[in-house]
């Protein structure tokens, strides 16, 4: 039972050009989501987050958008650079809970 | 600042075979996480604890076991392993927990291959 997918397995973007992730969750209970980048041999690494509260949150070339009523969640990196080819992982927290629950990734190649 | 340390980086294990994945983290952080990453299945959580002599199960705890005796230190044990348990396995911390603005940290991970 996968309460937050990632559809799309992989991306490619030219450099310079919007990149847009999408994720998309089936629990109504969520109450606070996060973007998490990852290179190879490491861990991931925090992006961006957003409460349920808000649909919108920005930071530097990250914006991160909340349809509640669409279940979807998207990030959008605007300029994309070559140093963002990484993979990409949505994450969101049931409310009440400590669990953070991710999706399965969407690996980003920006092409120079 | 070392932040969240995993050791070993990798190992090999025969089936049937033990071993403790370790995990310290110095940020003086209460929850700690453990996760596993199977090629096109994302991050599956295993057990977490809330603090010092508390943990929990996750999405998939079949097959670990886990202790927190101190804030800083999280471990992670396999009795018996099998090779459904191969995988790269990331442990986290985090200041606050679920609900709030204290995302996770990782550490780079530890890949198991049980053969």
């Amino acid at each position: 039972d996968q309460q937050v997918k990632q559809n799309s397995p992989s991306l490619s973007v030219q450099e310079g050009r919007i990149s847009i992730l999408n994720c998309d969750y089936t629990n109504s209970m969520f109450d606070y989501f996060l973007w998490y980048k990852k290179y190879p041999a490491e861990g991931p690494t925090f992006l961006i987050s957003i409460s349920s509260i808000k649909d919108k949150n920005e930071d530097g070339r990250f914006t991160v958008f909340l349809n509640k009523s669409a279940k979807h969640l998207s990030l959008h990196i605007v300029p994309s650079q070559p140093g963002d080819s990484a993979v990409y992982f949505c994450a969101a927290i049931p409310s009440g809970t400590y669990k953070y629950i991710f999706g399965t990734g969407t690996r980003l190649k920006v092409l120079a | 600042n070392a932040g969240v340390t995993q050791t070993p980086k990798f190992r090999i294990l025969k089936i049937g075979q033990s071993m403790t994945l370790q995990c310290a983290q110095d940020m003086n952080h209460n929850y700690m996480y453990w996760y596993r990453q199977d090629p096109g299945m994302g991050l599956k959580l295993i057990y977490y604890s809330v603090g010092a002599g508390i943990t929990d199960k996750g999405e998939v705890p079949n097959g670990y076991n886990v202790s927190r005796s101190t804030t800083e230190d999280f471990p992670l044990r396999l009795e018996l392993a099998a090779p459904s348990q191969t995988s790269v396995y990331f442990c986290a911390s985090s200041y606050r927990g679920g609900g709030t603005n204290s995302p996770l940290h990782f550490g780079n991970g530890t890949r198991l291959t049980v053969t």
